[in-house]
């Protein structure tokens, strides 16, 4: 099965803040990736599909990259609204896995 | 527009069975995609519990396979989960999904609660 990490798994920032997320899978998933947000008693929202892909009505401050065991989530400017957890999920192979969470606060 | 709904049974007692179904509006789910079941414990991250092809192949997390069965009614146009002998370890916000290439939608979840 393959494994999901992130790091870093909680961070502190600032309105306007750059921040960036990885994410490691144990063994390579092609681009097969996507990255989710998630508010308290929310459910999860896609932000990126195929590692790099904006989901639709998404903000252009989120970006995906990477391929094959390293992706990256970057917010280049962080908002208000953007205070959540982020989760990856690999769907390259079954089972799918999720990884362990980053929540961003203040 | 693709809407998915959650229903069933917010407590189940320990050793019992949690059944649970996911009712799809805007779309018929015989059509295509994969439907997938997620939980969430509370305070925890999220899990993949299984999927179900629109043709009926089933996928299933192998830490659970042995008490999951994800089943399909595309005359109701809903999807279900059964997960058997529940102890508290299984209370979870469960959420059902349509997993798509470009689209992604999500049910808004239920909490199932497993005590006695």
């Amino acid at each position: 099965d393959i494994q999901m990490t992130q790091s870093p798994s909680s961070l502190s920032a600032s309105v306007g803040d750059r921040v960036t997320i990885t994410c490691r899978a144990s063994q390579g998933i092609r681009n097969d990736l996507g990255w989710y947000q998630q508010k308290p008693g929310k459910a999860p929202k896609r932000l990126i599909y195929a590692a790099s892909s904006l989901q639709s009505g998404v903000p252009s401050r989120f970006s995906g990259s990477g391929s094959g065991t390293e992706f990256t989530l970057t917010i280049s400017s962080l908002q208000p609204e953007d205070f959540a957890t982020y989760y990856c999920l690999q769907h390259n192979s079954y089972p799918h896995a999720f990884g362990p969470g980053t929540k961003v606060d203040v | 527009q693709v809407q998915l709904q959650e229903s069933g049974p917010g407590l189940v007692k320990p050793s019992g069975t949690l059944s649970l179904t996911c009712t799809v509006s805007g779309f018929s789910i015989s059509s295509g995609y994969y439907w997938d079941w997620i939980r969430q414990p509370p305070g925890k991250g999220l899990e993949w519990i299984g999927s179900i092809y629109h043709s009926g192949s089933t996928y299933y997390n192998p830490s659970l396979k042995s008490r999951v069965t994800i089943s399909l009614d595309a005359s109701k146009n809903q999807f279900s989960l059964k997960l058997s002998s529940v102890t508290a370890a299984d209370t979870a916000v469960y959420y059902c999904k349509r997993r798509g290439a470009t689209t992604d939608y999500w049910g808004q979840g239920t909490l199932v609660t497993v005590s006695s």
